[in-house]
């Protein structure tokens, strides 16, 4: 079965530090990793995603993540947060199954709140 | 142009009613899903259709139905609704394969009361 854990479930950071928000996930095979954004009231963007080839992947936004086969991790980055960061943040992993076919589902983990401070 | 678009995006009903939320994507996308995020913000799957085809249908009350009239429409419908049935439902969509991840609807808030 497939799992995502994000063990952080609030971060503070002030504006211009640097961000790291951890994932950890669990898959039988090569996974699709993803993470989203989420806005007070609003719908879930995509931020980045990684399926093959370089393990560390830009997104949009000036975010960032590494995915790291021997620790199973996924961890999202960013080097000077700014006010408009301030949201939910979800990992979440899916991918092609044994038979090499997936119809896409994605499990997602449980959102990383984050505050920014002025 | 709205890329998927569900309606309504608040619905407040009370116990016992039926109720309906509607999905739409312009993406041309083959597959859709419907996720519920409860009050925790825990997103999780209830169903998906390929095409039309019903693909996954998680451990979901058969009060609720899915319906995909065509592979661009997922609409779901909920018989005698519950307390517990409150929550933000969002749609969204993807290719089969999902490497490019989904595209979500902004989500339907709903109250039952």
């Amino acid at each position: 079965a497939q799992s995502v854990t994000q063990p952080d479930i609030h971060i503070t950071v002030s504006e211009g530090a640097s961000l790291e928000l951890r994932c950890n996930y669990s898959y039988g095979a090569t996974p699709y990793l993803f993470w989203y954004v989420q806005s007070p009231g609003q719908g879930l963007q995509l931020l980045l995603k990684y399926f093959s080839g370089d393990t560390l992947v830009q997104g949009i936004k000036g975010f960032e993540a590494e995915f790291k086969r021997s620790q199973s991790s996924f961890n999202l980055r960013k080097p000077s947060v700014h006010w408009s960061d301030a949201a939910e943040y979800f990992c979440a992993v899916g991918g092609a199954n044994a038979g090499g076919t997936s119809y896409g589902k994605l499990t997602f983990g449980q959102g990383t709140i984050l505050t920014v401070h002025p | 142009d709205t890329a998927v678009s569900q309606t309504p995006k608040y619905l407040v009903t009370q116990m016992g009613n039926d109720k309906s939320i509607k999905c739409e994507q312009n993406l041309g996308h083959d597959t859709m899903y419907w996720y519920k995020q409860d009050s925790k913000k825990f997103l999780k799957i209830m169903f998906s259709y390929n095409n039309k085809e019903l693909i996954i249908n998680e451990t979901v009350p058969n009060r609720f139905s899915p319906k995909s009239p065509d592979k661009a429409h997922l609409n779901l419908h909920i018989n005698s609704l519950e307390l517990g049935d409150s929550a933000v439902y969002f749609c969204a969509s993807s290719h089969p394969q999902v490497r490019g991840g989904y595209t979500f609807g902004s989500g339907t808030r709903l109250t039952v009361v």
